[in-house]
Order: C-alpha cells, then sequence, then structure tokens
C-alpha cells in the first residue's frame, strides 16, 4: 500500500523558514517523480514544485521560486520541502504527492495527509 | 490565480446526475493536455479521481466519468450518492511562460 506521510509544518513568523518532509513506503520511490502542492485555507489547490527521480530536474510555481527548494533522497526514502523567506501567503496545508507524468499530461496519484505551515507574527 | 474555471457549486438529489464544467485555454486543455479529476472529501487529502480525461483509477465506481473537448472538460456524477458531497477538482498542465500543473477552481458537491 503506497503511503506518504508529511511532517514538519507549525507556526513560523514572516522572514522565516521551514523545512518539511514525505516519508514514503509501499512503492519504488527511486522510480518516480514526487510533488508538492498545497491549499490555503478554505481555498483551492496549488502546484508548488516537482522533482525528477534522481533529482536532477526541479520545477517551481513562480510564486515560490528562489525561496522554496525541493529535495530528495532516495536512500531513505524521503522527500523535502526547504522554504526560506517565508510570507503571511504560504500558510497553507502542504501535501506530498506521487506525480506521474507522460506524453498529454501529467497528474497525482497518490497523497499524503498534508502537514499545515501557518506564518504569522 | 487558477487558470482553469469551474463552477463554484452543483447540487442534486440522491440518485440524480449533476456535471461539473472546467474551462481552459490554448495553453492547457485546448493544447491537447489532458485533464485529470481529484475529489477532496471533508477534512481529507485530494483523492485521484479520473485520469487521462476519462480513466479511472481502480476502486472509483463506474458512476463517476470524464470527458473533454476543446477547451474544456467536465465530470459526470451519475446515481449521486450522499457519499459524493466533496470539493471537485480538476488539473491539466499548462505551457504559458509560468509552465507547470494547473489545478481548477474547484466545486463544491451538494447532496440534497
Amino acid at each position: 500500500e503506497v503511503q506518504l506521510v508529511e511532517s514538519g509544518g507549525g507556526l513560523v513568523q514572516p522572514g522565516g523558514s521551514l523545512r518539511l518532509s514525505c516519508a514514503a513506503s509501499g512503492f519504488t520511490f527511486s522510480s518516480y517523480w514526487m510533488s508538492w502542492v498545497r491549499q490555503a485555507p478554505g481555498k483551492g489547490l496549488e502546484w508548488v514544485a516537482n522533482i525528477k527521480q534522481d533529482g536532477s530536474e526541479k520545477y517551481y510555481v513562480d510564486s515560490v521560486k528562489g525561496r522554496f527548494t525541493i529535495s530528495r533522497d532516495n536512500a531513505k526514502n524521503s522527500l523535502y520541502l526547504q522554504m526560506n523567506s517565508l510570507r503571511a501567503e504560504d500558510t497553507a496545508v502542504y501535501y506530498c504527492a506521487r506525480f506521474l507524468g507522460y506524453s498529454y499530461g501529467d497528474y497525482f496519484d497518490y497523497w499524503g495527509q498534508g502537514t499545515l505551515v501557518t506564518v504569522s507574527s | 490565480q487558477s487558470v482553469l474555471t469551474q463552477p463554484p457549486s452543483v447540487s442534486g438529489a440522491p440518485g440524480q446526475r449533476v456535471t461539473i464544467s472546467c474551462t481552459g485555454s490554448s495553453s492547457n486543455i485546448g493544447a491537447g493536455y489532458d485533464v485529470h479529476w481529484y475529489q477532496q472529501l471533508p477534512g481529507t487529502a485530494p483523492k485521484l479521481l479520473i485520469y487521462g480525461n476519462s480513466n479511472r483509477p481502480s476502486g472509483v465506481p463506474d458512476r463517476f466519468s470524464g470527458s473533454k473537448s476543446g477547451t474544456s472538460a467536465s465530470l459526470a456524477i451519475t446515481g449521486l450518492q450522499a457519499e459524493d458531497e466533496a470539493d471537485y477538482y480538476c488539473q491539466s498542465y499548462d505551457s504559458s511562460l509560468s509552465a507547470g500543473e494547473v489545478f481548477g477552481t474547484g466545486t463544491k458537491v451538494t447532496v440534497l
């Protein structure tokens, strides 16, 4: 059974940093792209970042470029999101998701339960 | 802001059929990229409902179906059940300057 378990969320002041983790199990982690998707309170879903199987390719939504870094450790079956220079608008539940891509599209086939990040003074 | 537009809400009585539209543009759905749908039950994480416009993952009831035409896509729920009350999101890829995965604005389905 595929399982994705996020951790590391919490309350942080504007301008601060936080590192999210996602522990994966039930599949060969090193064979899949992985992603982070977020959802602000009462709002819709927003894709944040993707990372290739070996970490050689990374993509980000414009609003987090230069501030967030996605990474992975295939030996530990873990995905990470380093978030710096946090802003109030980064407040959201952050989901780890497995990402499947093909010629005509990409989608997220498994999701974790999410971890809440609150940016506030 | 979302580049895929959905109606904020739809409702129907048990057993009825409801449809949710997802309207995009020439840089996403109209460019030939597939559409995928997710169901988010209250207080839970999203779950993949439809992939590749019309394919259901294992375990998803055949009451759920998807289609795509031009710059739009639709999700249909037939034989509406109480447990279908949830938020539904479409998703595709956008090839504009800010290329990446894009989600719809989301639709709340209410079972009357």
